[in-house]
């Protein structure tokens, strides 16, 4: 079954509004990835986290891995209607097999 | 750069028949991986494969087989098709390493 768990599930943001979507594991993970999929499209590549307490961010966006290595977060500060989109984080134990969470989808009311 | 191709991208079988999806990259990618999306589950790793001849299952397996022959291609066959397999499947390439994956376009499968 799954192994990575987010949360929520859906969000609703009127736009100009922050946006975060959180990641779980139950187990440590080697490495953590980003993707974003457009309605009625494919997973994108946003970013891959690799070290404890990693920080990184993308114009608008900051991801965050946990010191345990067990938890990530995505914020989107000031949200716009091209974030629209579900936002799926995919975790690493070993090897080159992902576990992807269960994504969250973002609306943003213009 | 064409990237990663599958075909086709709708299809609709009836119980009990078999199929191939098909699944082509031309990054020279290592890794290639199947999964399937359905609504509230993520996306469930079907098979992987590192490499030519090598192959492996994933989170759920039952119901689809895989071969590597070549670098570039990674089919993915439904052996009997049941409802429960109504989906939309991705395939996915990177380097062996952990690196960000490219995905197929999807294929939209419906069972009746």
């Amino acid at each position: 079954g799954q192994q990575v768990m987010q949360i929520p599930q859906y969000q609703h943001v009127q736009e100009g509004e922050d946006f975060t979507t959180y990641c779980n594991s139950s187990t440590t993970l080697s490495n953590i990835q980003w993707y974003k999929q457009r309605p009625g499209g494919h997973p994108v590549f946003l970013i891959q986290l690799v070290k404890s307490g990693e920080v990184k961010k993308q114009k608008r966006l900051t991801f965050q891995f946990g010191e345990a290595k067990k938890n990530s977060s995505l914020h989107i500060t000031a949200t716009q209607t091209t974030d629209v989109g579900t936002y799926f984080c995919a975790g690493s134990n070993t090897g080159n097999q992902f576990y992807f969470g269960t994504g969250t989808s973002l609306t943003v009311i213009p | 750069n064409a990237g990663v191709t599958q075909t086709p991208k709708f299809q609709v079988l009836k119980t009990g028949q078999s199929m191939t999806l098909q699944c082509a990259q031309d990054m020279n990618h290592e890794y290639m991986s199947w999964y399937r999306q359905d609504p509230g589950m993520g996306l469930r790793l079907i098979h992987y494969s590192v490499g030519a001849g090598i192959t492996d299952q994933g989170e759920v397996p039952n119901g689809y087989n895989v071969s590597r022959s070549t670098t570039e291609d990674f089919p993915l066959r439904l052996l009997s098709a049941a409802p429960s397999q109504t989906s939309v499947y991705f395939c996915a390439s990177s380097y062996v390493g952990r690196t960000e994956a490219f995905f197929g376009q999807g294929t939209r499968l419906t069972v009746v």
